[in-house]
Parts: C-alpha cells; structure tokens; sequence
C-alpha cells in the first residue's frame, strides 16, 4: 500500500533562511509525486510534481524537489523563504493513473521576521 | 487556470439533519471529481471518486449511505452529509481533474460543524 510519511509537524525559520521540508513514500512502483501548499481555511494548490525524468523539480514560488530513488524521499526546498510562505505543507504520492492521492500528515512552516 | 469552487464554504447544522456540499468545476469538465476529509491537524483522506453520470466509488470504510455523492453534470458534483453527528465535524475538500494536463484542482474547502 501507498505511504507517505511527513516526519515534521511544524517547522519554524526565519525570514530569508533556506527551507527544506522532508517527505518519504512506500510505493511499489515508480510513484507519481506531488507537493502542495494549504494556506488557512483555503484549499490545496500545488506547487509541483514529479512523473518522470529529471529528478530535481522545478515549481511555483520559487519551490523545488529532488526526487531520490534510493532514500524514497521527495524533499521539498526553498533558497530563501518569505513571510507568505508561511502555510501548511503536504506531499502526495499517486497512483499509476494519478487519480488517487495519497496524502502526508502536513507539515506547518512558520516564518519568523 | 482551473479553478474549482465549493459552496457553503462553512456550514454548522444540528445533529441529525443533512447537509449538502457543492464543488464545481467553473471553466473546465470534469468528468472525475474527487472529494477529501480533512480531520484537525490531519491530512486529507480520499473519501471517494464522483463519475459524471454513473455512481460514486467509495474508498473502504466510508458509508455509502451516509455521504451520498451526485454528480449529475460535468461541471457540478456534491456530496451529501445525511444524519449529520457530531463526529462528521470535518473540512471536506473537492478536487477535479483538469482537461489537458490532467492537473488536479481542488476546492477551497468547506468546513462543516455539527452541533
């Protein structure tokens, strides 16, 4: 079965500090990985995702992933951080076709000035 | 881009009553809608997958007859919380597959209280 395993619930870092947010998946194939962002009461938008080919992602807001095979990991990281991007954070495997979603327990990135 | 819209956005209801919830696709069809439960500090959890014009399929585990989902049109699906208890207090969120790329775009979310 599907897992994905967010290990940190909130992260706190200053403004203009890097930022990376860990993710690890359990899939027997070659997943389908994603990474979103939920701001309060609002819904998911996604910030990038990884089907095949170059293992380092490229997204929205200045966001990027590698994905490692070999750890099972899909970590996502930011060079500098800004007080918007304070959020909630998931990682999301799918499956073959895309359709179903499994989802991380989230992580909070708090951004202090 | 794609934008999906749920509607009420926050909800409170008495125990016992039902509560309906729309998610609409409003510049694309979505034959494929997809609606989550999102507990407090929790992750989404996939309740089940809305097929234009033919039944939902429910993840296990969640009660067919309790979350009765309709999705009538290509651009509306909505999900109906019958008998609502207090323990379906919950942020349930909608996606929809996009055309083209094939994106998922969910709903902003809505958030329901039962009394």
């Amino acid at each position: 079965a599907q897992s994905v395993t967010q290990p940190d619930i909130h992260i706190t870092v200053s403004e203009g500090a890097s930022l990376e947010l860990r993710c690890n998946y359990s899939y027997g194939a070659t997943p389908y990985l994603f990474w979103y962002v939920q701001s309060p009461g609002q819904g998911l938008q996604l910030l990038l995702k990884y089907f095949s080919g170059d293992t380092l992602v490229q997204g929205i807001k200045g966001f990027e992933a590698e994905f490692k095979r070999s750890q099972s990991s899909f970590n996502l990281r930011k060079p500098s951080v800004h007080w918007s991007d304070a959020a909630e954070y998931f990682c999301a495997v799918g499956s073959g076709d895309g359709n179903k979603l499994v989802f991380g327990a989230g992580t909070i990135l708090r951004v202090k000035s | 881009g794609a934008v999906v819209s749920q509607h009420p956005s926050r909800v409170i209801c008495k125990s016992g009553t039902s509560v309906k919830i729309e998610c609409r696709s409003l510049d694309f069809q979505a034959t494929t809608m997809f609606w989550y439960r999102q507990f407090p500090k929790q992750s989404l959890m996939l309740m089940a997958t809305s097929n234009e014009g033919s039944k939902a399929t429910y993840e296990q585990g969640v009660e067919k007859d309790k979350f009765l989902i309709n999705h009538a049109s290509l651009t509306l699906s909505t999900l109906t919380v019958t008998s609502a208890h207090p323990e379906d207090s919950s942020f349930y969120i909608c996606s929809a597959r996009g055309e083209g790329t094939g994106e998922l775009f969910f709903g902003e979310g809505s958030r329901l209280t039962v009394l």
